[in-house]
């Protein structure tokens, strides 16, 4: 079966750091991804990790540890405009399918 | 070009009528996908096209109907729906996978389809 658990609400507040937490069990599993997604819009691709450690790309990083089957997202300085929806989302090799968490709903206050 | 171009962006539909939303890459992409997303929940997967072939079909009811014309274009014809299709409808292209690893997906900006 195919389970992704990650947080359904976050706040934190403009300028700070905030964690988004994911765990998977999923079969197949090949790597994964973290998409973002305003309200209304399509997600986007924010990373992909497929080997364990740290991903670092501007503010966002992501991490992976394949056998505890976890990841996280960190946004460093966080600014309003990251108020969106953070996808966790695991990736099956046979049939190039992504399986989706629920999504993490980040408000960022001033 | 890293778009894809959904049409129509909205769409009003009786339940007796028949539709078509359409979906268009250029970027070579060879995998193609259809998605469905209420409000507040991730889109679920319906279709997977490789190669112009449906790869997968999670089970979608025979209301939604896929088309690959080419490499570059993918249809969904929809006949009969119920009100509780309504919903965002995500078309995605990638590269084509292999168990190296995965291509990420880009995502169109979705058709809102309601059935009323």
């Amino acid at each position: 079966g195919q389970n992704i658990d990650q947080p359904t609400e976050m706040t934190a507040t403009e300028g700070a750091i905030v964690q988004i937490n994911c765990t998977y069990q999923t079969s197949g599993f090949n790597g994964l991804f973290w998409y973002q997604q305003h309200a209304g819009e399509a997600p986007t691709f924010l990373s992909y990790n497929v080997l364990d450690g740290l991903e670092e790309k501007g503010r966002f990083s992501s991490f992976l540890s394949r056998s505890k089957g976890y990841s996280y997202l960190l946004l460093k300085e966080l600014q309003m405009k990251d108020s969106a929806s953070y996808l966790c989302v695991a990736y099956n090799n046979a049939g190039n399918m992504l399986t989706f968490g629920g999504g993490t709903r980040l408000m960022v206050k001033p | 070009d890293t778009e894809v171009t959904q049409t129509p962006k909205h769409l009003v539909m009786g339940m007796t009528n028949k539709k078509s939303l359409k979906c268009e890459q250029h970027m070579g992409h060879r995998a193609m996908y259809w998605y469905k997303q209420k409000a507040k929940k991730p889109p679920e997967l319906m279709f997977v096209y490789s190669y112009e072939k449906l790869s997968i079909n999670e089970s979608v009811p025979s209301r939604f109907s896929p088309e690959c014309p080419n490499s570059s274009l993918l249809n969904l014809h929809l006949h009969a729906l119920q009100p509780e299709d309504s919903a965002l409808y995500l078309c995605a292209s990638s590269h084509q996978s292999g168990l190296a690893g995965a291509y990420e997906q880009y995502f169109g900006p979705g058709t809102r389809l309601t059935v009323t």
